[in-house]
């Protein structure tokens, strides 16, 4: 499977707990973002990576969430003292330089805060 | 603010129908469309995206995009209970990463 993967796809966490998602995009694509979204909603913009430049993030991303790239590849995206309106799916997406305008999503990570 | 809006539904239509879902941005700067299913408990898929002020079509799927009135549809031709998902329209502005989704409308085709 050369599509984009997505690590967890289910956690279960307490509230206040910590985790973290990983992403690995497709092969060469070297811009990376990841979304959230919940129930009856669209997707909403999280941060974006180009290479492991973290170019743009969203107000959304409060100071409780951080994101890395550290190589240009595979993405970490971790929540800290997670509450329970962080409760959502989060999706990693993946495009390149030639398919700049389409993005490609992951099966997603869904996290529920109990 | 860029925002995208889209009917929530939901929209049902009988199985060989004609199923037409629409979508208004409001960034008039707005220089790609895009049409993702998403079904239950699944991410989102692209169908397809168009660039250009007129119709694009591939296999049973039309899109249509209109500048001036600031408005995308997706036609979806002989509609199949397959077809059955929620469809997200997406707008990427000029020279921005960022894609902006819709709430999506819900389809469902009757068998």
């Amino acid at each position: 499977d050369t599509g984009v993967s997505q690590n967890p796809r289910h956690k279960i966490t307490k509230r206040g707990q910590n985790v973290t998602f990983r992403c690995d995009p497709i092969s060469e694509h070297n811009r990376l973002y990841w979304y959230r979204q919940t129930l009856g909603q669209g997707p909403e913009f999280l941060t974006y990576f180009q290479n492991e430049a973290q170019l743009e993030k969203s107000r959304l991303l409060s100071d409780r969430f951080s994101a890395e790239r550290p190589k240009g590849s595979f993405s970490t995206l971790e929540i800290q003292r997670t509450e329970q309106g962080d409760s959502a799916m989060y999706l990693c997406a993946s495009s390149s330089d030639l398919s700049g305008n389409t993005i490609y999503f992951g099966e997603g990570s869904w996290l529920t805060v109990v | 603010q860029k925002e995208v809006e889209q009917n929530s539904g939901p929209l049902s239509v009988p199985e060989g129908a004609i199923a037409s879902l629409n979508c208004t941005y409001s960034d008039r700067g707005s220089q790609s469309f895009f049409w993702y299913r998403q079904y239950s408990g699944k991410s989102p898929e692209l169908i397809m995206f168009i660039y250009s002020n007129g119709d694009k079509e591939d296999g049973r799927f039309t899109a249509q995009l209109n500048k001036a009135s600031q408005y995308v549809s997706l036609l979806i031709r002989d509609s199949q209970p397959s077809d059955s998902a929620t469809y997200l329209c997406a707008v990427r502005g000029l020279g921005s990463n960022q894609f902006y989704f819709g709430t999506g409308t819900s389809l469902t085709v009757i068998p």
